[in-house]
């Protein structure tokens, strides 16, 4: 059973554009989220976190929001860039802990 | 940033034989480590909590036997595969961390594990 779902495998955009970048999960007792990107030959890298007293937060070009009641979280990055094409991992902890349940990861391309 | 060496990055064996990954913490003390496995298209899946100079803790369906794991120092966690064979072939990473609420993990590149 898996409880952090990421149902896009793969995301194309165009450079400028918005990506969104979907996820989900079954647990309620998740708290804690947090997206990491992964380039080839190399691991995950932290990229945002929410908590779930928030709904959104916001890194430069990197927004997360949380809709709870949905158990659904989005990444969005505006502008998208070319350097932005990696895949993105979707994790959720209970207990703002460490050990963390991933997604399988979206594979996001950012067209020239 | 905080960095995290894991290796080596690859490597091929024969059935049978044991196989010994490391990751170390190269800038802070790690006080957990966390050992993940991942198959083609899937998620990393956590196989295994470590705690230094404490046990590890497994998660349900990993064998204890077959993937030793030893966090002797704060810095320095293994994973050893035992009488490797085929099945364990996968992807095999490691991420640190340390301290508490809203820490962020850093991840080892990765160790591509072929068992011939």
């Amino acid at each position: 059973d898996q409880q952090v779902k990421q149902n896009s495998p793969s995301l194309s955009v165009q450079e400028g554009r918005i990506s969104i970048l979907n996820c989900d999960y079954t647990n309620s007792m998740f708290d804690y989220f947090l997206w990491y990107k992964k380039y080839p030959a190399e691991g995950p890298t932290f990229l945002i976190s929410i908590s779930s007293i928030k709904d959104k937060n916001e890194d430069g070009r990197f927004t997360v929001f949380l809709n709870k009641s949905a158990k659904h979280l989005s990444l969005h990055i505006v502008p998208s860039q070319p350097g932005d094409s990696a895949v993105y991992f979707c994790a959720a902890s209970e207990n703002y802990g460490q050990n963390f349940v991933f997604g399988p990861g979206t594979r996001l391309s950012v067209l020239p | 940033g905080a960095v995290v060496s894991q290796h080596p990055s690859r490597v091929i064996c024969k059935s049978g034989t044991s196989v010994k990954i490391e990751c170390r913490s190269l800038d802070f003390q790690a006080t957990t480590m966390f050992w993940y496995r991942q198959f083609p298209k899937k998620s990393l899946m956590l196989m295994a909590t470590s705690n230094e100079g404490s046990k590890a803790t497994y998660e349900q369906g990993v064998e204890k036997d077959k993937f030793l794991i030893n966090h002797a120092s704060l810095t320095l966690s293994t994973l050893t595969v035992t009488s490797a064979h085929p099945e364990d072939s996968s992807f095999y990473i490691c991420s640190a961390g340390a301290g508490w609420v809203g820490e962020k993990l850093f991840f080892g590149s990765g160790t591509q594990l072929s068992v011939l």
